[in-house]
This record gives C-alpha cells, sequence and structure tokens, in this order.
C-alpha cells in the first residue's frame, strides 16, 4: 500500500518571500513521485517528478523539490513566490510495480501582495 | 496540440437521472482514470482502464460505472444510486508503466479540465 500526506492544507506567504510545501509518503517498494498544481477550475498540470537519481529535481515556474528517502518526505520549494503561484498543489506518489496513483488532499498556496 | 478534452465543463443532474461525461484523448495513452475531486479531500480514484475493453473498480466505484470501447475515449456515468454526486471530475491519462516497463514509471498523468456536476 502506499499512501500520502501533505502537512499543510493552506500556506499564506508574501510575494517574493521563499515557501516549502511539504509532502511525506509512505510505501514498501520503491517509488515514483510528483507534484502537480491545480488553477481554479482546471484540471492538475505537471509541476516537476522524481524517478531516481539526483535527489533534487527541478521543475516549471521556479520549483524544485527534495527528495530524502530516509525522511520518506519530497518537499517542493521556490526561493521567491509570485502573484501567479496562488493555486492548490499535489504531492502524488506510484509505487513501482503498481497501476495506481495515491494523491495527498492538497496544499492551497495563497500569495499575498 | 494533444492533450484531454472534457464535457462538458458544467452539468446538472436531477434525482433519478444517470449522465454522462465525456472524456477523449489524442495523445495515444493506454491508460485512463477518472477522479473525483471534493474540497479538502484531494482526489479520489473511481475507475480505471488500462486497455481497451478493459477496467478496474478504483477506490469509490460505487454509483459510478464507465466503459473503454476506443483508446481514446473512457466516459464516466454516474448513475442514480450515487446518492452525492456533486463534485469536480477529473479524467487523466498516462503512458501505462505496467505494458512499458519499470523505467516508464515516473511518467505522469495528464489531465482534462474538468466537469462540475451539481444536483437540480
Amino acid at each position: 500500500a502506499q499512501s500520502v500526506t501533505q502537512l499543510d492544507s493552506q500556506v499564506p506567504v508574501f510575494e517574493e518571500a521563499p515557501v516549502e510545501l511539504r509532502c511525506n509518503y509512505s510505501s514498501s517498494v520503491s517509488v515514483y513521485l510528483f507534484w502537480y498544481v491545480q488553477y481554479p477550475n482546471q484540471g492538475l498540470q505537471l509541476l516537476l517528478k522524481y524517478l531516481s537519481g539526483s535527489t533534487l529535481v527541478k521543475g516549471i515556474n521556479g520549483f524544485e523539490a527534495e527528495f530524502n528517502k530516509s525522511q520518506t518526505s519530497f518537499h517542493l520549494r521556490k526561493p521567491s513566490v509570485h502573484i501567479s503561484d496562488t493555486a492548490e498543489y499535489f504531492c502524488a506518489v506510484r509505487a513501482g510495480g503498481y497501476q495506481k496513483v495515491t494523491f495527498g488532499i492538497g496544499t492551497k498556496l495563497q500569495v499575498i501582495p | 496540440d494533444g492533450g484531454i478534452t472534457q464535457s462538458p465543463k458544467y452539468l446538472f443532474r436531477k434525482e433519478g437521472q444517470n449522465v454522462t461525461l465525456s472524456c477523449e484523448q489524442n495523445l495515444n495513452h493506454d491508460a485512463m482514470y477518472w477522479y473525483r475531486q471534493d474540497p479538502g479531500q484531494g482526489l479520489r480514484l473511481i475507475y480505471y482502464s488500462q486497455i481497451v475493453n478493459d477496467f478496474q473498480k478504483g477506490d469509490i466505484a460505487e454509483g459510478y460505472s464507465v466503459s473503454r470501447e476506443k483508446k481514446e475515449s473512457f466516459p464516466l456515468t454516474v448513475t442514480s444510486a450515487q446518492k452525492n454526486p456533486t463534485a469536480f471530475y477529473l479524467c487523466a491519462s498516462s503512458i501505462d508503466p505496467l505494458l512499458q516497463g519499470a523505467d516508464d514509471g515516473n511518467q505522469p498523468q495528464h489531465f482534462g479540465d474538468g466537469t462540475r456536476l451539481s444536483i437540480l
């Protein structure tokens, strides 16, 4: 079985400040990890993904995430946020050999001018 | 451009009525998925299909039905047995990692723009 925990349901942050959105996962096998972004009334767009190799993954819109196997975490970071980053962010995991992807409950990022 | 098209964008259901949500993709993906999104609950898997003429129940399949007669299409029917159908429904597709091999397991899902279903 696999599961994902997003520790914060809402994160307010001032414009141009750094942000970290936290994600922890559990799985008994190797995992593939993803971060998606959802703007209001739209589908999900892929920000970045991790399979193997370098633990620091860079994505679109200046976001990056770091895979930490010992802490089973995959936190998303951005050094300086913009108003346009206001959206809901979902962490997702697919365990190796399994078809299904499990999504976290989402974190709403609110960027304050 | 390749992508996933969901229609309609908004849909209203009357008591006792079945409604069908359309999902079409031109990405040549084998796998397709239906999710239900409710505030504060993330995405929950309703049904998925790895190949034409085959599909499996997800975590919340009760009150829903699907078909997969063509690779490009994966319609979802919300039946009258679904007592709380009001939600945002998302369709997705991907390369099937179980068919392509483990190295393709990092292939992400591509999402449509969703259908918002409400009760009249």
